[in-house]
């Protein structure tokens, strides 16, 4: 599965969107991007996923670049519950095979009142 | 709507001693997988399951076992308890390894002394 490389924090005021990139240069065609979020001492959240165009759900939107080589996830209006460790994996689509999602060191997204 | 249930959620175990973490979904899915997390780190699996009766091993098995015997249920043994394995250990599942989001359970945290 490609690296991806996020930055270690950020701040966002609340109210206001977040934008959370995340780099994955080596992606190669059959792989998705993942986004999963972790609020303190709690098990990972999904949030979205795409391949390709861009994604949106009633927590978040998803933009990929034309290339694929990065992305980002907004969050349209932070909220102070939103303040969490965010990561951005890729994954292959795999055909049969278990492919386990493989965390990184994430992105710590604090949302200030 | 219970989704994946880890027990215990804390336990502190002595060097050497022997116990199992219990993980159990509702959900119907196929595959299930262990992780750890260490303090400030990202989470590492230890085994993974695709079905009844099949187990493979993740990034980080030494010191663990697994069995699933059944579709809803994935223990994980820790035979010899040793300090390099206080951790917080996540349950997850999903329907199949393509493409799907994984759900998590709420840890269970380890200490070991």
């Amino acid at each position: 599965d490609a690296k991806t490389t996020q930055p270690p924090s950020m701040d966002c005021a609340e109210g206001r969107a977040a934008n959370l990139p995340c780099n994955h240069s080596t992606i190669s065609g059959n792989e998705y991007v993942y986004w999963y979020r972790q609020i303190h001492s709690q098990g990972p959240q999904y949030i979205i996923h795409g391949l390709k165009n861009n994604e949106t759900n009633e927590m978040a939107s998803l933009i990929i670049t034309e290339d694929r080589k990065s992305s980002t996830l907004i969050l349209p209006h932070a909220t102070l519950r939103d303040t969490a460790v965010y990561y951005c994996i890729v994954r292959v689509r795999s055909s049969g095979s278990a492919r386990q999602l493989t965390f990184g060191s994430g992105t710590q997204l604090t949302v200030l009142p | 709507n219970a989704g994946v249930t880890q027990t215990p959620k804390f336990r502190i175990l002595k060097i050497g001693q022997s116990m199992t973490l219990q993980c159990t979904q509702d959900m119907n899915h196929n595959y299930m997988y262990w992780y750890r997390q260490d303090p400030g780190m990202g989470l590492k699996l230890i085994y993974y399951s695709v079905g009844a009766g099949i187990t493979d091993k993740g990034e980080v098995p030494n010191g663990y076992n697994v069995s699933r015997s059944t579709t809803e249920d994935f223990p994980l043994r820790l035979e010899l308890a040793a300090p390099s394995q206080t951790s917080v250990y996540f349950c997850a599942s999903s329907y199949s390894g393509e493409n799907t989001e994984a759900f998590f359970g709420q840890g269970t945290r380890l200490t070991v002394v």
